[in-house]
Parts: C-alpha cells; structure tokens; sequence
C-alpha cells in the first residue's frame, strides 16, 4: 500500500498569512493525489485533484503541486474559513489511502 | 446537486454485524465510471478507506478488512449498503460514504458515527 505522510502536523498562521503544506508518497503516484479541507464536524470537501487542477467553485487562493512522491498544498492568502485540517489522499492503487492530515490553526 | 446521506445505529455491541446504508441523489449507480465506496474515520481522526462498488458491481476492498465487509447497491433505489461483521471496539469510527467519479472521491455524505461497546 502506498502509505502517505504530511508535515507538518499542525501549523499556527494568521489572517492573510501564506500558507504550505506537504505530502509524501511512500513510492512514486504520478499525479493521482487529492486534497481535502475538513472542518470539525464536517465531512471532507475535495480541493484540488490530479495534485493541481482546482475543483470548481473552490477558492483560487487555494493551489497544488507535485509529482511523484512529493505533493504541496498552498494558501496564498489564509481567510477565517481555512481554518481547518487538509488531508492528501492518492488514488494511484487500491487500498486507497490518507495523509494523516495538517491542522492549520489560529496563531 | 449531489448528496449523500449516510443511516444505521449509533450503538453497537462487540461481535455484532453493523449495517449501515447510503442514500444518495443527483447521480445513479449505473452510468458508467460512477462508484460509491465506503470510508471511515477514527476517533483520532485517521481517515481510513474501506470499499468501493462500482457502477457494473465490481468491487474493491481493502485487504485488511475484506473478509468482515459486504456491499451491496439497489440502484433502483440509489442506495447501497455496508455490513461489516463481528464489530470490535476498534471499528468505532465516523462512517462517511462517497461518491467516486472514475478514482476520484468527490463528494462525501455528512458521516454517521458508530460507537462498538465491548
């Protein structure tokens, strides 16, 4: 199974702040990796597929790259409604599997 | 619009078989590439994938749990349906089904939280 790791854990930022997160794959996936946003208490909402088309109707300031074994997730700009945790998940090969996750919180 | 809504019991008792099913609008499980899978997420808040069924009924499991899940899907009802059997206090968890467009999830229910009492 293709195991997949994001770092960091959890990240403090400010209103405005840029924002980057990771996610490594334990062996090559091409580009079939998403990005998800959950906030408590909610179901996950996709962000970006194929590791950087944005889903429609979601916020430009929200952008991914990557290839391979190494994904970036960015917020150019962090609004209130970002706070939230960010889990990657690769579609390359069954089982399908999650990043642990990176909670973004308020410095 | 696509929704999915996810039903079963909040409470059950260790060695047990939990049923839980999906119900779901604004799409149909037999348009080809459509899929629905099942994932479930810990108290610690590790998602974890379980199952998927697929518009032509082919299915895929992960291979540590496959020989305690079912799935089956009624399409004349856009619903399907998880069975998992002789439940652990470990499979306590937030159950979420999923729409899956090709290997793409895109779409999740809301999730139904099953507590396993020992």
């Amino acid at each position: 199974a293709v195991q997949l790791t994001q770092s960091p854990s959890s990240l403090s930022a400010s209103i405005g702040d840029r924002v980057t997160m990771t996610c490594r794959a334990s062996q090559a996936i091409h580009t079939a990796l998403a990005w998800y946003q959950q906030r408590p208490g909610e179901a996950p909402t996709l962000l970006i597929y194929d590791a950087s088309t944005l889903e429609s109707g979601v916020a430009s300031r929200f952008s991914g790259s990557g290839s391979g074994t190494t994904f970036t997730l960015t917020i150019s700009s962090l609004q209130p409604d970002d706070f939230a945790t960010y889990y990657c998940h690769q579609c390359s090969g069954y089982p399908l599997t999650f990043g642990p996750g990176t909670k973004v919180d308020l410095k | 619009q696509v929704t999915l809504r996810e039903s079963g019991p909040a409470l059950v008792k260790s060695t047990q078989t939990l049923t839980l099913t999906c119900t779901f609008s604004g799409f149909s499980l037999d348009t080809s590439g459509m899929s629905v899978a099942w994932i479930r997420q810990t108290p610690g808040k590790a998602l974890e994938w379980l199952v998927r069924i697929d518009w032509d009924d082919n299915k895929e499991y992960n291979s540590f749990l496959r020989s305690r899940l079912t799935i089956s899907k009624d399409t004349s009802k856009n619903l399907v349906v998880l069975s998992l059997a002789n439940v652990d206090p470990l499979d306590t968890a937030t159950y979420f089904c999923a729409r899956i467009q090709g290997m793409l999830t895109d779409y999740w229910g809301q999730g139904t939280l099953v507590t396993v009492s020992s």
